[in-house]
């Protein structure tokens, strides 16, 4: 079955620092990709996503490429923040399933210190 | 934009009592709602699919009997655990799809521990 892959945490940064974390994915056909980030007390929100091979999401600094042929979808952000402490989850949507019914990955816990 | 809240945010209780976790759309009609769970370090889980007026679909694996789901409107769905056990103590995460849109809200979140 389909299945998400993704760096464990948790991850803790000095502000400014680069940010990666690593998401790989098992999937027949052709799926979309997203990450999902949850800051304290609230509900995941749609971070980025992208819906085929070589697209890249981006939203708010932070950055995915859809790389097919390695199957990843690696989450980077050049100069991260203390407000970008949150628990950032990878997530699949395989074609040709339930409209919306996710896969997701064990979320990593960022941390990002003063 | 639209939020999905979902009650209680964490609960403790007794072996053997049913815990009730309600999730709502505050400013939209959600035709579908989806019941999560995750065990530390593990992946979220769908446990169930619920679509208003009609009894949810559960993932295999995942007990009817014990989760007891209900979406008897478009702006509430509850997902009940019945005679909660310790190997039921995990987190559980509501989301909800709107009428008008394929976006997904996600609810906070509840943490069930059961002693």
């Amino acid at each position: 079955g389909d299945s998400v892959t993704q760096m464990e945490g948790p991850v803790t940064l000095s502000e400014e620092a680069f940010l990666t974390i690593n998401c790989t994915y098992t999937a027949t056909g052709y799926p979309s990709l997203f990450w999902y980030v949850q800051y304290p007390g609230e509900g995941l929100q749609l971070l980025l996503k992208a819906t085929k091979a070589d697209d890249k999401g981006s939203n708010k600094g932070f950055e995915a490429t859809y790389r097919k042929e390695t199957t990843s979808f690696h989450l980077e952000k050049g100069s991260v923040q203390v407000s970008d402490s949150a628990v950032y989850f990878c997530a699949l949507s395989a074609t040709g399933g339930s409209a919306r019914q996710l896969t997701f990955g064990s979320g990593t816990q960022l941390t990002v210190l003063p | 934009g639209a939020v999905v809240s979902q009650h209680p945010s964490w609960v403790i209780c007794k072996s053997g009592t049913s815990v009730k976790i309600e999730c709502r759309s505050l400013d939209f009609q959600a035709t579908t709602m989806f019941w999560y769970r995750q065990f530390p370090k593990q992946s979220l889980m769908l446990m169930a699919t619920s679509n208003e007026g009609s009894k949810a679909t559960y993932e295999q694996g995942v007990e009817k009997d014990k989760f007891l789901i209900n979406h008897a409107s478009l702006t509430l769905s509850t997902l009940t655990v019945t005679s909660a056990h310790p190997e039921d103590s995990s987190f559980y995460i509501c989301s909800a799809r709107s009428r008008q849109h394929e976006k997904l809200f996600f609810g906070s979140g509840t943490q069930l521990s059961v002693l």
